[in-house]
């Protein structure tokens, strides 16, 4: 199993480009996450998706918009980058029940210039 | 106020040593606590998970006092390979959103 992937590893973009990370998880898991990790900022939830078909706004959502594809897929949008989005971006999956233990992918470095 | 609240450290310790990290949570309906673990420049991974009653895993315990809203992780005869950032985490009972302290830096010194 990989786990959770997430592409790509890198990017850099231009002020007003846009892209779409992209993030998949081998697990049958139904929760899926979109963190940010800024430096003294810890993660913060970006968009959240509870099942297939749903998704709900966490902490920081402006800038952003999500898509749950299927139950494997969560993709993250940026339409517009901003500097301000200069960031890591981690995608994760839940296993839930008893548990409650997310499994994270690499993350994502992305540097909007 | 933070939602999750931690010492950012650094911690230096020797090999050998006990070190302890303490983080405190504002929401009182949050329902669920762990301990994750961030190597430099990789992703969070599950450390373990935090009970009522306290819980040890190998070198490691943890500790929960939910009147004082209060974790804490102790981590005995540290190891070189103990170096990292620990992210204390909370889960509230509304909806599966989980919350992150900034970490905690500890680097074990030979």
């Amino acid at each position: 199993n990989a786990g959770v992937t997430q592409t790509p590893k890198f990017q850099v973009l231009k002020t007003g480009q846009s892209m779409t990370l992209q993030c998949a998880q081998d697990m049958n898991h139904n929760s899926m996450y979109w963190y940010r990790q800024d430096p003294g900022m810890g993660l913060r939830l970006i968009y959240y998706s509870a099942s297939e078909g749903t998704t709900d706004k966490g902490e920081v959502p402006n800038g952003y918009n999500v898509s749950r594809l299927n139950k494997r897929e969560f993709s993250l949008r940026l339409e517009s980058a901003a500097p301000s989005q200069t960031s890591v971006y981690f995608c994760a999956s839940l296993s839930g029940g008893a548990a409650d233990t997310q499994f994270f992918g690499p993350g994502t470095r992305l540097t909007v210039l | 106020r933070k939602e999750v609240e931690q010492d950012p450290g650094p911690f230096n310790v020797p090999e050998g040593a006990t070190v302890a990290f303490n983080c405190t949570y504002s929401n009182s309906a949050s329902q669920s606590f762990f301990w994750y673990r961030q190597d430099c420049r990789k992703e969070p991974k599950l450390l373990m998970s935090v009970y009522s009653s306290g819980n040890e895993d190998g070198r490691f315990t943890a500790q929960l006092n939910r009147a004082s809203q209060y974790i804490s992780l102790l981590i005995r005869d540290s190891k070189l390979s103990d170096s990292a950032t620990y992210l204390c985490v909370v889960l509230r009972n509304t909806g599966n959103q989980f919350y992150f302290g900034t970490g905690t830096s500890l680097t074990v010194i030979p």
